[in-house]
């Protein structure tokens, strides 16, 4: 079955730390990774994904095929960067985005 | 452009009761998910519509029932409702790619008592 795991459900740094976000998959086939970010009293929205190969926000985040693995990296975390980060996986033949259960990111000044 | 955007904000339901919740999404989106997130939890897939047909579906009993007009608008039934059926469901819009970012809306907040 596709599954999603984020093995921890918060991360707390303090600012100007690096930042990395954990997320392994279990997918048949060749999956579309995506972070989505929900921001305090905003909605959910897309961070970045992989086939972009963008940075956004200064995140970064690399496929590993071989460790099934999409973990999100920040050299220097700012303090607006706290959030909830989710993990999220989709592709071709199941076309449905399913999401892990989400990291709550503190940042501390 | 207004986004994705859902109706009623917030919801509160007798155990047995049926409910029903809107949403219209992204201009020039005519792909619609739903999904359910519990306290805590990470949004869970219940299904999406796309040409007025749900395309795929999540592990939800039938109770779970939804629907898209030919605006793209799309509606989530939930009969019979159960105390565990209280939650944040979230819609969200695309592009018919499977590989399509999805446009979340602010959700409804269901509680069932």
């Amino acid at each position: 079955a596709q599954r999603v795991t984020q093995p921890e459900k918060l991360l707390s740094v303090f600012k100007g730390a690096p930042v990395e976000l954990k997320c392994n998959y279990s997918y048949s086939g060749s999956p579309e990774l995506f972070w989505y970010v929900q921001y305090s009293r905003q909605r959910l929205q897309l961070l970045l994904r992989h086939i972009s190969r963008e940075s956004i926000k200064g995140f970064t985040a690399d496929l590993n095929k071989g460790e099934t693995s999409f973990h999100l990296k920040k050299p220097f975390a700012q303090e607006e960067d706290s959030a909830m980060y989710y993990c999220a996986a989709t592709s071709y033949n199941t076309d449905k985005l399913i999401f892990g259960t989400g990291t709550r990111l503190q940042v501390f000044p | 452009d207004a986004g994705v955007t859902q109706s009623p904000t917030h919801l509160i339901k007798t155990r047995g009761q049926q409910v029903t919740l809107r949403c219209s999404p992204k201009s020039g989106h005519d792909t619609v998910s739903w999904y359910q997130q519990a306290l805590g939890q990470g949004p869970q897939f219940i299904f999406q519509y796309y040409e007025e047909e749900e395309r795929q579906r999540g592990n939800f009993p039938d109770r779970f029932s939804g629907h898209q007009f030919p605006n793209y608008s799309s509606e989530l039934n939930v009969n019979a409702l159960l105390l565990g059926d209280s939650a944040l469901y979230l819609c969200a819009s695309s592009l018919g790619n499977y590989n399509s970012p999805l446009h979340f809306g602010n959700g409804t907040r269901l509680t069932v008592t």
